[in-house]
């Protein structure tokens, strides 16, 4: 059973277009984070969410919209794609504070043509 | 705004040797200290975490935290070449829900 399983794992779109990420865990934690990893490999937080509640948000263009129905599931969808957009998105989940680390999902790679 | 940096590497050690990894953070109020593994086109996975000053030892891996000097460590025993592979560092405030990653450090273990 995959603690964290995201879908797609593969994305090539072309730009302008509309798409979405879907996130599950069945670890049962209340946190999930979405992070974006660069063609450098750095690991950058864009959104965290705690028992649905939005907590953090950092600078991301607003072209990216995340959504939580429910404390096991985050979804992340982007507008109007552009070609700076092609990265690694990685989902992932923790118990309250985040002070047993995080679990990944296995990454979603998107490529914008 | 929260840093932590890491040698980008590549660090190669042959098959036996010990590899070093460092890392160091610029909050002095960070509390939790991890370090993860990633392999190539892989997501990143937990291998330690350490929250005191000292020592914390799981297996062939050490990690080691100075929280006067700010820095943080991982210790590799007996490296095999399925340990190579990048080691990210990463780190929480307290009360925090957010991990400050590093940049990684590219790990290659030489047979």
């Amino acid at each position: 059973d995959t603690a964290v399983s995201q879908t797609p794992k593969y994305l090539v779109t072309q730009m302008g277009n509309d798409k979405s990420i879907k996130c599950e865990q069945n670890l049962g934690h209340d946190t999930m984070y979405w992070y974006k990893q660069d063609s450098k490999k750095f690991l950058k937080i864009m959104f965290s969410y705690n028992n649905k509640e939005l907590i953090i948000n950092e600078t991301v263009p607003n072209r990216f919209s995340p959504k939580s129905p429910d404390k096991a599931h985050l979804n992340l969808h982007i507008n109007s794609l552009e070609l700076g957009d092609s990265a690694v998105y990685f989902c992932a989940s923790s118990p309250p504070n985040g002070i047993y680390g995080y679990t990944f999902g296995s990454g979603t790679r998107l490529t914008v043509v | 705004q929260k840093e932590v940096e890491q040698n980008s590497g590549p660090l190669s050690v042959p098959e036996g040797a010990i590899a070093s990894l460092n890392c160091t953070y610029s909050d002095q109020g960070s509390q939790s200290f991890f370090w993860y593994r990633q392999y190539s086109g892989k997501s990143p996975e937990l291998i330690m975490f350490i929250y005191s000053n000292g020592d914390k030892e799981d297996g062939r891996f050490t990690a080691q935290l100075n929280k006067a000097s700010q820095y943080v460590s991982l210790l590799i025993r007996d490296s095999q070449p399925s340990d190579s592979a990048t080691y990210l560092c990463a780190v929480s405030g307290a009360g925090s829900y957010q991990l400050t990653f590093g940049k990684g450090t590219k790990l290659s273990v030489i047979p």
